[in-house]
């Protein structure tokens, strides 16, 4: 079995201020790991995903997102956002080899104040 | 466009009546994936085929739901005699079927019971 766990509902900020949306995961197999945002009324987006290599990816608009296997974490970053970065943000995980039904946080609220 | 379409983008239902979701997954994918999206409770999966055949429908509800992916055509879900507590966004999802593949999102179903 496999759970994500966003611990934030909701996190806002000023514009331009950096911000962290915080992921936990759990799972018995070794794991891939997506980030994926949600504008009003709209599908999910993939922002960005770690599949294997490098720990750190990052996405065109500068998120980024670092896979720590020892903290089961993968919290997402940005060091200074914008009014258009204001969404919702899902965490997702799936089993490598396992089940291929990707399991979703009930994700993060970001909204970016002038 | 070749992104993964789902229609109607909005329906609306009086109690007791049918409802049908239809979705098309992107060229190439032949996995597709239901999720369903309350407020406050994020994306919760739903059911998971593949053409012609459920893979897992263990989020399904027992009662009123069904899902199918015939050969030709989308992927279907019927919500029979549907309920105030159906009304809810329903996200269709498709990949090619590996482990690691990311899964997309169409813009989703809104369905509203009255």
């Amino acid at each position: 079995a496999q759970s994500v766990t966003q611990l934030d509902s909701q996190v806002p900020v000023f514009e331009e201020a950096p911000v962290e949306l915080r992921c936990n995961y759990s799972s018995s197999v070794s794991v891939y790991l997506f980030w994926y945002v949600q504008y009003p009324n709209q599908g999910l987006q993939l922002l960005l995903k770690y599949l294997s290599g490098s720990t750190l990816v990052e996405s065109i608009n500068g998120f980024e997102a670092e896979f720590n296997k020892s903290q089961t974490s993968f919290h997402l970053r940005k060091p200074s956002v914008h009014i258009s970065d204001t969404a919702e943000y899902f965490c997702a995980v799936k089993g490598e080899g396992g089940s291929y039904i990707p399991t979703f946080g009930r994700g993060t609220s970001l909204i970016v104040h002038p | 466009n070749a992104g993964v379409m789902q229609n109607p983008r909005h329906l609306v239902r009086r109690r007791g009546q049918e409802a049908r979701l239809r979705c098309s997954p992107m060229k190439g994918h032949s996995h597709v994936y239901w999720y369903r999206q309350l407020p406050e409770e994020g994306l919760k999966f739903m059911v998971y085929l593949q053409k012609e055949n459920i893979i897992d429908e263990s989020g399904m509800p027992k009662e009123r739901f069904s899902a199918e992916f015939p050969k030709e055509g989308p992927s279907i879900l019927r919500i029979q005699q549907v309920v105030r507590g159906d009304s809810a966004a329903y996200f269709c999802a498709s990949s090619p079927g590996l482990s690691g593949d990311t899964i997309y999102f169409g813009e989703g179903s809104w369905l509203t019971v009255v």
